[in-house]
């Protein structure tokens, strides 16, 4: 399963609302997650189940799911949230990862 | 604290072999599956493989790109995971995450380990 996450990179500024897309090549049910990178670090997990928050994750996160097509909302942008996200599907394998989204802050 | 520490990586020639380690700290090693991600440089992240748990037999999956030639192994008693890479090439160098799958119906990463680096040049 192919997933193609837009952009590829993003410029915002602070307290601004982003939204970064992927999309699955097929249906995926909701089992799509997504992952936060900043650099030189590991990634974290941010939402799972589609929309479902990880625990101690900042509610200003969010995830919603329609079709084939899956969106990570923050609400307002903050500095930390400077890095780069991922999405990941988990309903067969080979398990895929989208290319990912740089967001800067402006 | 919960955590995974991962080791083993290093400079390995084209066509070599290395073995990564994995180290789970503070939580049940045995109820979860575990997985390998991988990350080259510069690039996104690769999923590499899986390890089921002992209520799913310890069974594997592996991505096309090293099936056949890397093996994932555990030992519960141990908390440890295992990447056995044989016939390296030099489109492996990379950092190698050992990553814990979330309990629940919902097997994902919720726990990273920091990353080994893992280098296959001549």
């Amino acid at each position: 399963i192919r997933m193609t996450q837009s952009p590829s990179s993003l410029s915002a500024s602070v307290g601004d609302r982003v939204t970064i897309t992927c999309r699955a090549s097929q249906g995926i049910r909701n089992d799509l997650s997504w992952y936060q990178q900043k650099p030189g670090k590991a990634p974290k997990l941010l939402i799972y189940a589609a929309s479902n928050l990880e625990s101690g994750v900042p509610s200003r996160f969010s995830g919603s799911e329609s079709g084939i097509d899956f969106t990570l909302t923050i609400s307002s942008l903050q500095p930390e949230d400077s890095a780069t996200y991922y999405c990941l599907q988990d309903y067969n394998y080979p398990l895929t990862f989208g290319g990912g989204t740089k967001v800067e802050i402006k | 604290e919960v955590q995974l520490v991962e080791s083993g990586g290093g400079l390995v020639q084209p066509g070599g072999s290395l073995r990564l380690s994995c180290a789970g700290f503070g939580f049940s090693f045995s109820d979860h599956y575990m997985d390998w991600v991988r990350q080259a440089p510069g690039k996104g992240l690769e999923w590499v493989g899986r390890s089921r748990n002992k209520a799913n037999s310890y069974t594997t999956e592996y991505a096309a790109s090293v099936k056949g030639r890397f093996t994932i192994s555990r030992d519960d008693s141990k908390k440890s995971m295992y990447l056995q890479m044989n016939s390296l090439k030099t489109e492996d160098t990379a950092v190698y995450y050992c990553t814990r799958g979330k309990l629940g119906n919902y097997i994902v990463f919720d726990i990273w380990g920091q990353g080994t680096t893992v280098t296959v040049s001549s």
